[in-house]
């Protein structure tokens, strides 16, 4: 069974400061991970996601992750925060090599952006 | 090209009431998803369409929950009789073939469904 642990349900940053959110992940099989951001009254956008290659991976709107597979980790970060990226953000896996691709979620991170 | 689009957006019904739920995918998505989330809880998957076929229904709470999906197209997830427990916020997805680059799913708004 797969599993997604984000550590921090509310995070909070000034305007211009760095972001980083925190995931770390349980798969028995290599995994494809994926970032999400949620803004209200709106569904899932896709950030980014690894599936093979380069493990660090650049999303939009400047966000970027590293897979770090000792680590069992996909932590998010960007380097200025903005207004615009309060927003909830939620970590995903999925097998690489399953016949079904159904994303096991995190429960999520609130990012608060402080003028 | 209109992504994956949810009706209604919002629900509110009586417990023991029957309530269904419908998504269009993406067009010429082949996959389409289910997922749940109730409050303060993880967004979680129900099951999986490959076309008009269930791969996998796994996630799927209890028999008053039916889901369907007509020549492959649109789905439909009913629920019969509602209870309590049910109320949170359906979210469907849609993906290309397998193989394609990226195994990206796209989600639409969700339903937000409350039981009363």
């Amino acid at each position: 069974a797969q599993s997604v642990t984000q550590l921090g349900s509310h995070v909070s940053v000034s305007e211009g400061a760095l972001v980083l959110l925190r995931c770390n992940y349980s798969s028995s099989v290599p995994p494809y991970l994926f970032w999400y951001v949620q803004y209200p009254n709106q569904g899932l956008q896709l950030l980014l996601k690894y599936t093979t290659g380069a493990t660090l991976v650049k999303g939009i709107n400047g966000f970027e992750a590293e897979f770090k597979k000792s680590e069992t980790s996909f932590h998010l970060t960007k380097p200025s925060a903005h207004m615009s990226d309060a927003a909830e953000y939620l970590c995903a896996v999925t097998n690489s090599g399953g016949s079904n691709y159904k994303l096991t979620f995190g429960k999520g991170t609130l990012l608060t952006v402080n003028p | 090209e209109a992504g994956v689009t949810q009706f209604p957006s919002h629900s509110v019904i009586e417990k023991g009431q029957t309530v269904t739920l419908r998504c269009d995918p993406i067009s010429g998505h082949d996959n389409l998803y289910w997922y749940r989330r109730v409050m303060g809880k993880e967004i979680k998957f129900l099951l999986h369409f490959v076309k008009e076929s269930k791969q996998d229904e796994s996630g799927m709470p209890n028999n008053r929950f039916l889901a369907e999906r007509t020549g492959g197209t649109y789905s439909t997830l009913k629920v019969q009789p509602a209870e309590l427990e049910d109320s949170g916020v359906y979210f469907c997805a849609s993906s290309q073939d397998w193989g394609r680059v990226g195994y990206e799913q796209y989600f639409g708004p969700g339903t937000r469904l409350t039981v009363t």
